[in-house]
This record gives C-alpha cells, sequence and structure tokens, in this order.
C-alpha cells in the first residue's frame, strides 16, 4: 500500500530552527508537497519538490531524495505565528495525491 | 482568501436530516474536489470533478451525494448521516493535467457535527 509517516507532534522555540520529517512509500513519484494548516482555516501551499535537492523560500526551505523516499520541511527564525499542522503529501504515478496526517508544531515563547 | 469559499462554515444536523455543503472557486480551475478531514488523520478524497465530469468516487457511501453544476461550484449533499461523518469537510480546486507540479488550493472547510 502507500503510505507517508510523519511525526505527530513536535515543540520547538521561538527563533530556533525546527526539521519535519517525510518518509513516504508511493507508487511512482511525480513530486511532494508541504501544505501549512493553521488551526481552523485552510490548508496553504508553501512547497514543491520533484528533484532532488533543497528548495528555499524565505524562511522556509524543503529538500527531497527521491532515492531515499524522504523529505523534509525547514523553519529558520521560528515565529510564534508558525504554530500550524504540516501536511506532506505526494503525487504518486497516476497523479493522484497521497497525504500524511500531519505535524502539529507548536513554537513556545 | 484563497480563490476557494466554502459555505455553510459550521453546521450541526441530526441523523435524519438533509443538508448541502457548497463550494466556489474563482481560480479559473477546471477540476474540483471533496476532502474529509478528521483529526490525526490524513487527508481522504471523495470525489473529483475534471471538467465537470466526475473521475473518482473512492467507496464513499451514498449518503454523501456531489453535484458539480459547472467548473465553479461544487456541492455535497448530505442525508442520513452518521455521527462518525462528524468531521472538517474541505472543498478544493486545482488546474487539472499531466502536470505533476499542479497545486491544488483549498477552502477553509465546513465543521460537520451530526447528533
Amino acid at each position: 500500500g502507500q503510505n507517508i509517516d510523519q511525526p505527530t507532534e513536535m515543540t520547538a522555540t521561538e527563533g530556533a530552527i525546527v526539521q519535519i520529517n517525510c518518509t513516504y512509500q508511493t507508487s511512482g513519484f511525480n513530486g511532494l508537497f508541504w501544505y501549512q494548516q493553521h488551526a481552523g482555516e485552510a490548508p496553504t501551499f508553501l512547497s514543491y519538490n520533484v528533484l532532488d535537492g533543497l528548495e528555499e523560500k524565505g524562511r522556509f526551505s524543503s529538500f527531497l531524495s527521491r532515492s531515499k523516499g524522504y523529505s523534509y520541511l525547514l523553519l529558520k527564525e521560528l515565529q510564534m505565528k508558525d504554530s500550524a499542522s504540516y501536511l506532506c503529501a505526494v503525487r504518486d504515478s497516476n497523479y493522484q495525491l497521497i497525504w500524511g496526517a500531519g505535524t502539529k508544531l507548536i513554537i513556545k515563547p | 482568501e484563497t480563490g476557494v469559499t466554502q459555505t455553510p462554515r459550521h453546521l450541526v444536523m441530526g441523523m435524519t436530516n438533509k443538508k448541502s455543503l457548497k463550494c466556489e472557486q474563482h481560480l479559473g480551475h477546471n477540476a474540483m474536489y471533496w476532502y474529509k478531514q478528521s483529526a490525526k488523520k490524513p487527508l481522504e478524497l471523495m470525489f473529483v470533478y475534471s471538467l465537470e465530469e466526475r473521475v473518482e468516487n473512492n467507496s464513499v457511501p451514498s449518503r454523501f451525494s456531489p453535484e458539480c453544476p459547472n467548473s465553479s461550484h461544487l456541492f455535497l449533499h448530505l442525508h442520513t448521516l452518521q455521527p462518525e461523518d462528524s468531521a472538517l469537510y474541505l472543498c478544493a480546486s486545482s488546474q487539472d493535467g499531466q502536470d505533476s507540479g499542479n497545486t491544488i488550493y483549498f477552502g477553509e472547510g465546513s465543521w460537520l457535527t451530526v447528533v
């Protein structure tokens, strides 16, 4: 079967750096997405990786290793507003999105 | 504002009621989706419409009935629901096609409680 694994919950301190990991086993691979979802709000697009390597976008970076079935989302200079759930999703060979259960990130002052 | 609007935001209904969720997208996309989001579970894809035709129904119970009158509007008709159907229902849209980078955009969801 197809599976996306990410930690259920993480805690970090304001101003610090946190890395949220995502591992996947899917039938084929056509890209990996990260979404941010604040409580009670819509998931919003953060990043997309289809080739190996690091994609940087301001304080957020996303890394992909297709051979390892692994990605991470790196958040730098954490702010209280970064408290949210972070969803990892992989597009499989049928171009269907397979979703992880999300990682709830708690930022403490 | 994501360009995808859902109403109502909150809905409480009895098991014998009939209600509908509405979704409208202002992004010019040609595909629309209904997802179910339950606590600590992955998003569950319920229905996909591409060019107003249903292309996927992931074994969703018949008490959920989708309707897509045009490429901008999507409904989810609800009847004789069960308490385990209580969840957040998310509508989404995208530009369909064999481009793996096509991003999907979500509405803010409709919180459904079945009593």
